[in-house]
């Protein structure tokens, strides 16, 4: 079945420290893999996917097929970093998305 | 980027009555919209796909004679929950996808109903 799981729902961490967010899929085919947050007050909006490989808002995540994960990754979290964090799974020729639950970051200052 | 709105951002209406959500893409054509339902502290439930010209795919559990999709044109999908009851209170938000550019997905603001 496809799937995608995000283990934690509520992620704090201190201003300054490194932040994972883990997301990890099921998916028997080749995933697209994407990250979408969502600030308080304001709409969905994609942060990053994987096959640009690129880093946005000093925001990284490799896709790992051997462990089937696509954690997100920033090494000095900022206050502005506190919001929803989606991640998602496109599969089929409709590029429907497949959600994991979400975890939302709290930045401690 | 590419902007999507939708319309209104918030509506009450009484029980029995019908309401219309209206989602716009603003600078591209959007060859699919998709309509989500959000719960409070809960991820995005995929309620139907929409291709422009065809009918919706409507995800299993989700009634399509409720909750009415039409997608006439590229730039317009409208969403109209029929015969509203309290409990289809939610957050409704829509998503577009260009011709373009096809993984990725840009999200209206969101629509806030409240059926009394």
């Amino acid at each position: 079945a496809q799937r995608v799981t995000q283990p934690e729902k509520l992620l704090s961490v201190f201003k300054g420290a490194p932040v994972e967010l883990k997301c990890n899929y099921s998916y028997s085919g080749s995933p697209e893999l994407f990250w979408y947050v969502q600030y308080s007050r304001q709409r969905l909006q994609l942060l990053l996917r994987h096959i640009s490989r690129e880093s946005i808002k000093g925001f990284t995540a490799d896709l790992n097929k051997g462990e089937t994960s696509f954690h997100l990754k920033k090494p000095f979290a900022q206050e502005e970093d506190s919001a929803m964090y989606y991640c998602a799974l496109s599969t089929d020729s409709n590029y429907q998305l497949i959600w994991g639950a979400g975890t939302k970051l709290i930045i401690k200052p | 980027g590419a902007v999507v709105s939708q319309h209104p951002s918030r509506v009450i209406c009484k029980s029995g009555t019908s309401v219309k959500i209206e989602c716009r893409s603003l600078d591209f054509q959007a060859t699919t919209m998709f309509w989500y339902r959000q719960f409070p502290k809960q991820s995005l439930m995929l309620m139907a796909t929409s291709n422009e010209g065809s009918k919706a795919t409507y995800e299993q559990g989700v009634e399509k004679d409720k909750f009415l999709i039409n997608h006439a044109s590229l730039t317009l999908s409208t969403l109209t929950v029929t015969s509203a009851h309290p409990e289809d209170s939610s957050f409704y938000i829509c998503s577009a996808r260009g011709s373009d550019n096809q993984e990725t997905q840009y999200f209206g603001p969101g629509t806030r109903l409240l059926v009394l």
